[in-house]
């Protein structure tokens, strides 16, 4: 079973500060990785997938990967109030397999 | 461009009973997994459908059943319901590329499963 760890929160952080979501993940030969964001209620949506090691930017959302060490993260700058979700990793498997970790909640304070 | 639209998005169901979820992914995408959702184990897949083929299927009881039609639409099937099975349901669509895996997957609104 592969595995994908979040740390579970709650992060908070005040408005307009950097907010940093990070994920290991077991299996060595993973090669496609995702944030997905959840508010309370509602399904995933998308926010980016990363399949090389570095930086990915897509505006205020920087996805980080870092195979040796296993490791991705999510840097959410300018944190708004409308970003306070659970954010979700996913770890790609064969197919269109995703494993997902339990999820870290954001609360981002006017 | 459509989502990807899942149906009945409520359901009450008593235990024993069965369940049909369906769900429609975005248009040209032919990939299709579920995902059972519970706050206690997070998102755990249940199968992936490619060409009306189960391509990957996740640690579930058999009770727990698929198909997909010729035009990508795909039914998951819950038979001999349990109190445990309640949770949301989700289906995910996703583009398919030759030799490529793990495309990107879009979420439908899910289906909320209650079994009293």
């Amino acid at each position: 079973q592969k595995e994908v760890e979040q740390n579970s929160g709650p992060l908070s952080v005040p408005e307009g500060a950097i907010a940093s979501l990070n994920c290991t993940y077991s299996d060595r030969v993973s090669q496609s990785f995702f944030w997905y964001r959840q508010y309370s209620g509602k399904s995933p949506e998308l926010i980016m997938s990363i399949y090389s090691n570095g930086d990915k930017e897509d505006g205020r959302f920087t996805a980080q990967l870092n195979k040796a060490s296993q490791y991705v993260s999510l840097l959410i700058r300018d944190s708004q109030p409308s970003d306070s979700a659970t954010y979700l990793c996913a770890v790609g498997g064969t197919g269109n397999q995703f494993y997902f970790g339990t999820g870290t909640s954001l609360t981002v304070i006017p | 461009k459509a989502g990807v639209t899942q149906t009945p998005r409520y359901l009450i169901k008593t235990r024993g009973q069965q369940v049909t979820l369906s769900c429609s992914p975005i248009s040209g995408h032919r990939s299709v997994s579920w995902y059972q959702q519970t706050p206690g184990q997070g998102l755990q897949f249940l199968f992936e459908y490619f060409s009306e083929t189960q391509r990957n299927k996740g640690n579930f009881p058999g009770r727990f059943s698929g198909r997909q039609f010729s035009n990508s639409r795909s039914e998951m099937n819950v038979s001999t319901l349990e109190l445990g099975d309640s949770a949301l349901y989700l289906c995910a669509s996703s583009l398919v590329f030759p030799g490529i895996s793990n495309t990107e997957a879009f979420f439908g609104q899910g289906t909320r499963l209650t079994v009293v």
